[in-house]
């Protein structure tokens, strides 16, 4: 059964700093992309950022460009967010999936859809 | 980005009754590969979303046969053939041919 368990969520202050983790389990952990996708209270799912099996690519939403960065540790079947700055639109439930499909046009490649989902992890951000 | 609208944003559905969900792309979803990449997620009350269905009209392990997508190019749906009780929450429809990934402002649907 695949399981994917996230911690590291919190209250943090404006301008902060926070960094979330994701314990996978279940499935072969370093063949998979792995993305990470969030939901402010209320409201519906905007994905974040996703990382390739090896690291070596990653890809975020626009507005945690330089702000937030992904990664991951094969050898301990651990994703994590390192998250800068904070502000208050980020507050939210985290929640990391595993990548599926492919797709490729004009030579670039990602993966297409999310196929498990954590159970979430609450950030807040306020002073 | 390409902009996902769901419609109705809510639906409440008498048990054993039919229900259909509708989701359009403002751009077409029909990759040069030869699939359209749309797929639909049910996120239970306080629970994480899951798939349901996968590239318009596959149905993803376990998802019952109830459920059914259909569409093409940027229109697309979902039907509940008899809804359940067990069907309520909310429904996302989300595309994944370009990044970033963008999903529906999702459709809520509860027991009359």
């Amino acid at each position: 059964e695949v399981l994917l368990v996230e911690s590291g969520g919190g209250l943090v202050q404006p301008g902060g700093s926070l960094r979330l983790s994701c314990a996978a389990s279940g499935f072969t952990f370093s063949s998979y992309w792995m993305s990470w996708v969030r939901q402010a209270p209320g409201k519906g799912l905007e994905w974040v950022a996703n990382i390739k099996q090896d690291g070596s690519e990653k890809d975020y939403v626009d507005s945690v460009k330089g702000r937030f960065t992904i990664s991951r540790d094969n050898a301990k079947n651990s994703l994590y967010l390192q998250m800068n700055s904070l502000r208050a639109e980020d507050t939210a439930v985290y929640y990391c999936a595993r990548d599926k499909g492919w797709a490729c046009s004009s030579g670039s490649c990602h993966t297409t859809y999310l196929d498990h989902w954590g159970q979430g992890a609450l950030v807040t951000v306020s002073s | 980005d390409i902009v996902m609208t769901q419609t109705p944003l809510s639906l409440s559905v008498t048990p054993g009754q039919p229900a259909s969900i509708s989701c359009k792309s403002s751009q077409s979803l029909l990759h040069s590969d030869g699939k359209t990449y749309l797929y639909w997620y049910l996120q239970k009350p306080g629970q994480s979303p899951q798939l349901l269905i996968y590239e318009v009209s596959s149905r993803f392990s376990g998802v019952p046969d109830r459920f059914s997508g259909s569409g093409s190019g940027t229109d697309f749906t979902l039907k509940i053939s008899r809804v359940e009780a067990e069907d309520v929450g909310v429904y996302y429809c989300m595309q994944g041919i370009h990044l970033p990934r963008t999903f529906g402002q999702g459709t809520k649907v509860d027991i009359k």
